[in-house]
């Protein structure tokens, strides 16, 4: 019955590979969000998404991008994987777009570049 | 730009005192703050949110001060209890403005 579910909760990778985190929230939530924990433990956001809207944080490399194929999904793609993707990701949800709103979050996935 | 701080990045108290943890922020006019709890390999828990317009919150445990004149919230938590050793992630909102976490506190709470 886990709320927000992220897939794999580790993954190690070299350098140049395409790599997908996927995420699944069976909460109903209308919005969905990456973030990035580095090594100082900052957490920083990547994307926002509900189905009319996508927010990207604009530094983020193009190399992210976000797929949802439905509400309760948001998966993430990473083309050509470099030393510095190496982090947390974490996904969330939360009910609106709404700055009241809290944030359900995965577990995380652990990507390892090397 | 935009910047939150958190007091220190550990914490050390005993079991059974109140826990302090601060959260400034500068350039940011936020509407509601956050806290979060975050416990080595999970991801950040939901504890509390207080409104600008609000100077304190309670939840058990628990209490929220915000400060909007000094920008800072104060995040307590009375009768520690070594099951609360985490780290705490103040959080916030704002309108047209992204949600952005502060660095956390690792809070050891020592019996």
């Amino acid at each position: 019955d886990t709320a927000v579910s992220q897939t794999p909760k580790y993954l190690v990778t070299q350098m140049g590979n395409d790599k997908s985190i996927k995420c699944e929230q069976n909460l109903g939530h209308d919005t969905m969000y990456w973030y990035k924990q580095d090594s100082k433990k900052f957490l920083k956001i990547m994307f926002s998404y509900n189905n009319k809207e996508l927010i990207i944080n604009e530094t983020v490399p193009n190399r992210f991008s976000p797929k949802s194929p439905d509400k309760a999904h948001l998966n993430l793609h990473i083309n050509s994987l470099e030393l510095g993707d190496s982090a947390v990701y974490f996904c969330a949800s939360s009910q609106m777009d709404s700055l009241n709103s809290p944030l359900h979050f995965g577990n995380g996935t652990r990507l390892t570049v090397t | 730009s935009q910047k939150i701080e958190q007091n220190s990045e550990a914490l050390n108290i005993q079991e059974g005192k109140t826990a302090t943890l601060t959260c400034n922020y500068t350039n940011y006019s936020p509407a509601y703050l956050q806290w979060y709890r975050q416990d080595p390999g999970r991801g950040p828990v939901f504890l509390l949110l207080i409104r600008e317009n609000e100077k304190e919150k309670r939840k058990e445990r628990l209490k929220v001060t915000f400060d909007t004149t000094l920008k800072q919230s104060l995040f307590h938590i009375t009768a520690s209890q070594p099951a609360d050793s985490a780290t705490y992630l103040c959080a916030l909102t704002g309108y047209g403005q992204n949600f952005v976490f502060g660095p956390g506190t690792r809070l050891s709470v020592l019996p």
